[in-house]
């Protein structure tokens, strides 16, 4: 059974680096069949995808164009988990922060909609 | 960007009502398609995959339609533990963008 768990500080300073961890069971970041999202929900902007990591051979990201100067996805596969990296805050980064997969469909390109998720984690902005 | 308009924004129904929500793309988008349910305070669960494909242990109440631009989700026969916020995502390409959410409320 898969399982993302979620850690990082909850309040983060404006200007500052929010960072926040997705730990994997069940599966493995370097999975060639799987694909590790960075999506946040807030009042104002409601569900948006932020990014993702993946291993094809090589690791790949892709980014949300609106965060794309600022946010950076790691994978480290010592401690099988990723990492969301969202430098130059400001108030408007407040939101509750998920972390998700997607699985590939089997010989082909495509990819299932975001299946597991992790617990989510409320980060603040603030001084 | 993709543009996912949902409709509605709110509803509500009684116990064992057929109800249907609307996702419209502002382009094609196949059957690169996901509805998903959620409840105040935890993560979004998703019950449909590729448009029509019912998640494993999804009651079979709940199913999907369409493709292209436009998508549904039906539940056929409303029960209470259905009250919750409904969305479609669209993973056709970049940026993934959802639907702006339907909150379903039961009489």
């Amino acid at each position: 059974q898969v399982q993302l768990q979620q850690s990082g500080p909850g309040l983060v300073k404006p200007s500052q680096t929010l960072s926040l961890t997705c730990a994997i069971s069940g599966d493995s970041v370097s999975n060639n069949s799987a694909a590790w999202n960075w999506i946040r929900q807030s009042p104002s902007r409601g569900l948006e995808w932020l990014g993702r990591t993946y291993y094809r051979s090589q690791w790949y990201n892709h980014y949300a164009i609106s965060v794309k100067s600022r946010i950076t996805i790691n994978p480290d596969t010592s401690k099988n988990q990723f990492s969301l990296h969202l430098y130059s805050v400001t108030p408007e980064d407040t939101a509750v922060y998920y972390c998700a997969r997607e699985e590939r469909v089997p010989a082909t390109a495509l990819y299932y909609a975001l299946d597991i998720w992790g617990q989510g984690t409320m980060i603040t902005v603030s001084s | 960007d993709i543009q996912m308009t949902q409709s509605p924004s709110s509803l509500s129904a009684s116990v064992g009502d057929r109800v249907t929500i609307t996702c419209r793309a502002s382009q094609g988008i196949r059957n690169e398609l996901g509805w998903y349910q959620q409840k105040s305070g935890t993560a979004p669960k998703r019950l449909i995959y590729a448009a029509s494909s019912l998640q494993s242990g999804v009651p079979s109440r709940f199913s999907g339609s369409g493709s292209g631009t436009e998508f549904t989700l039906t539940i056929s026969s409303l029960q209470p533990e259905d009250s919750a916020t409904y969305y479609c995502l669209q993973h056709d390409s970049y940026p993934y963008t959802f639907g702006q959410g339907t909150k379903l409320e039961i009489e």
